[in-house]
């Protein structure tokens, strides 16, 4: 059974600091990774996607993969009170679907 | 509108009855998903197509769910004899196949299953 660990938090940053998201998965073939963000009440939507080792930048965002440690992360940089959410990292199987952590709650303070 | 759309957005049933939903995905988009999500939790993957073709299906799910998308465009996901542990949103998905584009899923609003 494939896994994508993240913490449930509450995680609390207030704005305009770094808020930093971590994922852990299993399956060690994973080729995809993605970040998705969810408003209460609302459907996930994309926010960045990496699929080599190292940094990706987008605006605000930055997520980070390590494929020799199984680990993604994502840093929102000069957080805002709109990015609170719940924020999902899902790894792409080597069947084509989409595999979801359980997420991990943000929660930034004005 | 030209988004992922899901109907009913909300589905009321006693438990044993047998309930249909339906996803129309966006008319370009050949890949076609259902996840199943509850409270807390991250979205939860049933099964998905690539056009008519079911490519995979959780082993989590029972044979009570079953998914058809009979000519590669609507979708439908039926649950038999319900029970009060299917209670959850069902979102549908779709996208394009290939690269970044594979995992660009866009999201309906999800259809939620209530079984009392």
């Amino acid at each position: 059974q494939k896994e994508v660990e993240q913490n449930s938090g509450p995680l609390s940053v207030p704005e305009g600091a770094i808020a930093s998201l971590n994922c852990t998965y299993s399956d060690r073939g994973s080729q995809s990774f993605f970040w998705y963000r969810q408003y209460s009440g609302k459907s996930p939507e994309l926010i960045m996607f990496i699929y080599s080792n190292g940094d990706k930048e987008d605006g605000r965002f930055t997520a980070q993969l390590n494929k020799a440690s199984q680990y993604v992360s994502l840093l929102i940089r000069d957080s805002q009170p709109s990015d609170s959410a719940t924020y999902l990292c899902a790894v792409g199987g080597s069947q084509g679907n989409l595999i979801f952590g359980k997420g991990t709650k943000l929660s930034v303070k004005p | 509108d030209t988004g992922v759309s899901q109907d009913p957005r909300h589905k009321i049933t006693k438990r044993g009855q047998n309930v249909t939903f339906r996803c129309d995905p966006i008319s370009e988009h050949n890949r076609l998903y259902w996840y199943r999500q509850t409270l807390g939790q991250g979205p939860e993957f049933l099964t998905y197509f690539q056009n008519e073709a079911q490519l995979e299906k959780s082993r989590l799910l029972s044979d009570r769910f079953s998914a058809e998308r009979p000519k590669g465009s609507f979708s439908t996901l039926e649950i038999q004899r319900t029970e009060q542990g299917d209670s959850a949103m069902y979102l549908c998905a779709s996208s394009r196949s290939g690269g970044a584009a594979t995992g660009e899923l866009f999201f309906g609003e999800g259809s939620r299953l209530t079984v009392l």
